[in-house]
């Protein structure tokens, strides 16, 4: 059982750079989230989704988006990327929004 | 805004020492989680606390839940080099759909 798998772990980008990272679960999870962690900051959420082709903003949207097209996946976009989203970045899901959350190993960003 | 703070941010103590982090808001949770995250892996869920006054152990971890369910603390006896990590708590208000998460106390358990 994969639970929530997300790719690529690590990445390097140029500012200005576009790229998608991708969360896929495997336990049938109606709601997904991406959220970013900084240093003494905690979680952040970006943005979240209560299920199959819907989306919304979290707390620090700005610079990003994301689609469900599927339930079992959740991408995030960066279309133009700044040094300001050097970050780890964790995806996650929960079956119903607020019971255990399960999260992905992490995608550590880069943007020189 | 609602917050959760988390206290202390860092602490670094002995093998077999004891130790309590906490976890305060302004707002009444339905229920409280613990996580911990180890480096270069995602937090795992430790504990899951709804009522108020509510205590539950997992070995050598006591969580507890306030009365009024504003606040959390989990207690650690005899610390161990694998607590190392960093102890994260989320809240669940209402009908948000959301958790809430504080920022996170780092734990280093020195042998």
């Amino acid at each position: 059982n994969a639970g929530v798998t997300q790719t690529p772990k690590f990445r390097v980008l140029k500012t200005g750079q576009s790229m998608t990272l991708l969360c896929a679960q495997d336990m049938n999870h109606e709601y997904m989230y991406w959220y970013r962690q900084d240093p003494g900051m905690g979680l952040r959420l970006i943005h979240y989704s209560v299920g199959e082709g819907t989306t919304a903003k979290g707390e620090v949207p700005d610079g990003y988006n994301v689609s469900r097209l599927k339930k079992q996946n959740f991408l995030l976009g960066l279309e133009s990327a700044a040094p300001s989203q050097t970050s780890v970045y964790f995806c996650a899901s929960t079956r119903d929004g607020v019971t255990e959350a399960f999260f992905g190993q992490g995608t550590r960003l880069t943007v020189v | 805004t609602q917050l959760l703070e988390q206290s202390p941010q860092f602490l670094s103590i002995q093998e077999g020492e004891n130790l309590t982090v906490y976890c305060n808001s302004s707002s009444v949770f339905s229920s409280l989680q613990w996580y911990r995250q180890e480096p270069g892996e995602g937090p795992v869920l430790l504990v899951t606390v709804v009522t108020g006054g509510e205590v539950k152990k997992l070995k050598r971890l006591t969580f507890q839940f306030g009365d009024a369910r504003k606040d959390s603390s989990l207690h650690i006896t005899a610390a161990q080099p694998g607590d190392t990590g960093l102890y994260l708590c989320a809240g669940e208000v209402g009908s948000n759909y959301q958790l809430i998460w504080g920022a996170g106390t780092r734990l280093i358990i020195k042998p």
